[in-house]
């Protein structure tokens, strides 16, 4: 069965470091997002991404945040000077766009970001 | 900004119980999604509701759109301990492409 696939499983990083999360979207899915979870709370929106821009965007995802889609099949999210409280998971997502199974998002195992 | 509240937020339950847990908004949906997370894993998806009044079955698990559109609610039949998790809905409205998350019901099921 298809999946979401997000590399690495754990990420530790210096405070002030740039980081990017890879994830590769189901083959045929054109709507990729990125969510965060904070230990223990809920799943939280950061952005949608569709036909090569971002289709939105929550308040969290601010500019230190940025996605890109840089070959047919890698879709990151790159945080540019992580913070403490930017230590969370992150979990990517896609979907497509046929009427079957429509508005499904199928979720990647994640990414532990823990900031130093 | 949309909220989602889930209800109960934890459930202590014996094997071979039946479970219930609901989302509510005040927000309309068109979309219900219910999620299962166990530890370090991601959300999986358990069913998928699109039109007010709809009630879906997955194996043990029914779930139901509101028919006020704001609201859904997720029945876990028989409970086994592998049941255990925290599962989480999800909403979508028309036009946009944001998935709200409600804030997860914890469930623990004592053998």
């Amino acid at each position: 069965e298809p999946e979401v696939t997000q590399t690495p499983s754990h990420q530790v990083t210096q405070m002030g470091q740039e980081v990017i999360l890879r994830c590769v979207p189901i083959s045929n899915h054109l709507y990729f997002y990125w969510y965060r979870q904070i230990l223990g709370q809920k799943v939280e929106f950061l952005v949608s991404f569709y036909n090569n821009e971002i289709s939105e965007k929550s308040e969290i995802f601010d500019d230190q945040f940025s996605v890109e889609r840089p070959d047919g099949s890698n879709f990151t999210l790159k945080i540019r000077s992580t913070k403490l409280e930017d230590s969370a998971m992150y979990f990517c997502a896609s979907k497509s766009q046929g009427l079957i199974g429509k508005n499904i998002q199928y979720f990647g195992a994640g990414t532990r970001l823990s900031v130093l | 900004g949309q909220q989602l509240n889930q209800s109960p937020q934890s459930m202590f339950i014996q094997e071979g119980e039946d479970v219930s847990m609901n989302c509510t908004s005040s927000s309309i949906f068109n979309t219900w999604l219910w999620y299962k997370q166990e530890p370090g894993e991601g959300p999986v998806l358990l069913i998928a509701l699109y039109k007010a009044g709809e009630l879906t079955s997955n194996g043990r698990l029914t779930a139901q759109f509101g028919i006020t559109r704001k609201d859904s609610f997720l029945n876990i039949s028989a409970s086994i301990p592998s049941d255990v998790g925290i599962y989480f809905c999800a909403g979508l409205t028309s036009g946009t492409y944001k998935y709200i998350f409600g804030t997860g019901t914890r469930l623990k099921v004592l053998a």
